[in-house]
């Protein structure tokens, strides 16, 4: 099976625009997770999707939003690009999502730099 | 709260010697904890969770952790280290205070050295 794919796999933006990622899952997967990584911060969950519904969303600011599609395949939007949005992003797929054991399986990740 | 910790920045070990990469965590009820890997430039890769059962987890690539719940501890660990070890390596517990989600929880990271 194809792993996760991510695209674009680097992006550069100017402060104020906005940027979409994209996310395809493992072909089978219904859940998407998206993940933030920086040096400062670390690894920090912006949100996850099943069947095109938002389960959870982590303690970002309203400028990121995110949405599933019906074939399972996840885009993340950031409006106002602020210089600190500069990081890793990373899309996570998994069979059932959920509080299921299933691990998760990452992409290589979108890394956005914000002039 | 739930969190996950791992006190070392780096670990430096010598190729074939035994290493041990250390995790604690603070959950409440049962723990769902996962090792991964990152190279650089790449996504995180699984390398073994565990759910319950044996506290001896087998994992990819030779890795192996154990599961402690009265220290609550779940180290990463490999009887001969390889050049090609060398990485960061990141513990993750599932976020059980949110819900019916897939939530991880990572902590800060280990920087494994594996030196010839």
């Amino acid at each position: 099976k194809a792993g996760v794919t991510q695209t674009p796999r680097y992006l550069i933006k100017t402060r104020g625009q906005q940027v979409t990622l994209s996310c395809s899952p493992i072909s089978g997967h219904r859940s998407v997770s998206w993940y933030q990584q920086t040096p400062g911060q670390g690894l920090q969950f912006l949100f996850e999707y099943f069947s095109e519904t938002q389960r959870n969303k982590g303690n970002f600011p309203g400028r990121f939003s995110g949405r599933q599609f019906s074939n399972s395949r996840s885009e993340m939007n950031v409006s106002t690009l602020e210089l600190g949005d500069s990081a890793l992003y990373l899309c996570a797929s998994s069979p059932r999502g959920g509080a299921s054991s299933s691990e998760q399986y990452f992409g290589p990740g979108t890394r956005l730099t914000v002039t | 709260a739930q969190s996950v910790a791992q006190p070392e920045d780096q670990v430096n070990v010598a190729e074939g010697n035994p290493l041990t990469v250390k995790c604690t965590y603070s959950v409440s009820g049962n723990p769902y904890l996962f090792w991964y890997v990152q190279y650089p430039n790449r996504g995180l890769q699984f390398l073994l969770k565990y759910i319950t059962g044996d506290n001896l987890v087998k994992g990819s690539y030779g890795f192996e952790a154990e599961f402690n719940k009265s220290q609550t501890s779940f180290h990463l660990k490999k009887p001969s280290a390889l050049v090609s070890d060398s990485a960061l390596y990141f513990c993750a517990v599932r976020d059980q205070g949110s819900g019916n989600t897939g939530k991880l929880i990572f902590g800060q990271g280990t920087t494994l050295q594996v030196k010839p």
